[in-house]
Parts: C-alpha cells; sequence; structure tokens
C-alpha cells in the first residue's frame, strides 16, 4: 500500500504571505504511459466534507481560486498558497489515487498568525 | 453535476451492524467510501461501480465491511459489522463527476453521515 506523508502537521502565516505544504508517498504515483501524476489535494473547513482543490498534481478544481497551486512529480508534492487569506483557514489533505487501496495524508492544519 | 445524497445519521450498539446508502444520480459513477473518526484524518474504506459490481476494499477492512450496490437506482451500500467504539466517525461517499473507472480524484461527496457506536 502507498503511504502519504505531510509536512509540517500544522502552519501559522500572516494574512497576505505565502503557505507551503508538503507531501512526500513512499511509492512513485506517476504513471509512465501518460506522464500524468495521481495526486489530489483537498481543503476540509469543519463540520463540511473535503473539498478537491488540485488533481493530477496541478490542475486547479472548479472554482478553485488562482492563489492555489499544485506542483511536484513522482514522489515529492508541494500545495502552494501565494497570499494567505482567512478564508483559507482549514486542514489540507493530500491523496493518491494512483493504485487502491487510495490514501491520503494525515492532513496539515492551517492557521493565520 | 453528479448529486450524492447519503442516508441519516445512525446510533448502534457495540458488536451489532450498520448500513448506509449513498445514492448517485446515474448508475455509471464509481462510488467511493471515506470515513472520519472525531479529530482524526480521511480514511479511504472502499469503493465500487454500480453497472460492474466487484468492490474494491481497504485491506485493514476487509472482512468487515461489504460495499454493494444497486445497479437499477445507482445506489451504493456500505455495511459495517461486529461494530466497536473505533468506528464511530463521519461516513462519507464520494466520487468523480463526468468519470466512470477507478484512478479517479474525487470531485463530488455527500454531505456525511455521523455513525455513533454506543451502548
Amino acid at each position: 500500500d502507498i503511504v502519504m506523508t505531510q509536512s509540517p502537521d500544522s502552519l501559522a502565516v500572516s494574512l497576505g504571505e505565502r503557505a507551503s505544504i508538503n507531501c512526500k508517498s513512499s511509492h512513485s504515483v506517476l504513471y509512465s504511459s501518460n506522464n500524468r501524476n495521481y495526486l489530489a489535494w483537498y481543503q476540509q473547513k469543519p463540520g463540511q466534507p473535503p473539498k478537491l482543490l488540485i488533481y493530477w498534481a496541478s490542475a486547479r478544481g472548479s472554482g478553485v481560486p488562482d492563489r492555489f497551486s499544485g506542483s511536484g512529480s513522482g514522489a515529492d508534492f508541494t500545495l502552494t498558497i501565494s497570499s494567505l487569506q482567512a478564508e483559507d483557514v482549514a486542514i489540507y489533505y493530500c491523496q493518491q489515487y494512483y493504485s487502491t487501496p487510495y490514501s491520503f495524508g494525515q492532513g496539515t492544519k492551517l492557521e493565520i498568525k | 453535476q453528479v448529486q450524492l445524497v447519503q442516508s441519516g445519521a445512525e446510533v448502534k450498539p457495540p458488536g451489532s451492524s450498520v448500513k448506509v446508502s449513498c445514492k448517485a444520480s446515474g448508475n455509471s459513477y464509481t462510488i467511493n467510501w471515506v470515513r472520519q473518526a472525531p479529530g482524526r484524518g480521511l480514511e479511504w474504506m472502499g469503493g465500487i461501480i454500480p453497472i460492474f459490481g466487484g468492490p474494491s476494499y481497504a485491506h485493514n477492512l476487509q472482512g468487515r465491511v461489504t460495499i454493494t450496490a444497486d445497479e437499477s437506482t445507482g445506489t451504493a451500500y456500505m455495511e459495517v459489522s461486529s461494530l466497536r467504539s473505533e468506528d464511530t466517525a463521519v461516513y462519507y461517499c464520494a466520487t468523480t463527476d463526468n468519470t466512470t473507472g477507478w484512478n479517479y480524484y474525487l470531485d463530488v461527496w455527500g454531505r456525511g453521515t455521523t455513525v455513533t457506536v454506543s451502548s
């Protein structure tokens, strides 16, 4: 099974500043035949289901602001928020869908400094 | 966009079973089940494609979790048996819009079903 590890576990960033969250997989999630990374990022706020932010490692989900971006390939990935807004306070999860059983990172709690 | 409608909250005693449903507006979607214990992260439990059958399970839950589907109604079911306190969680179903098959991200989520295991 593929294990996903995020860092840090929690992060405090000032409004307007950049926030970066890292995600490492225990196995590459890059499928060579189509050159796609099977990696997604989700945002979850209290009492709500997760919301898809990024898929294929760098494609933004529907309606996701362009301050959110995803990068990386193979087994190392980063979610970046270019200018933190108050509404971005949430827990963020990475997930691999390269192979079942799918797996999520443990989550990173993002707060305002 | 596809919508997922889940069944209501359940309270069950330890050792019993619970069955949660998720109805999609269509029967060709892959229905995934993800649970979240209080204050914890997301755990993928398994999934099924109603028109194909053949569920897939997380290894640590296989044997205690059964995922089925009614192709005619596009409804998926997830049953957990031998319930214990650690099964107390919100259970979500999730899928990918306009897509059939495995190995896709999850862009549509149900609102969640709270299952409480308590005597």
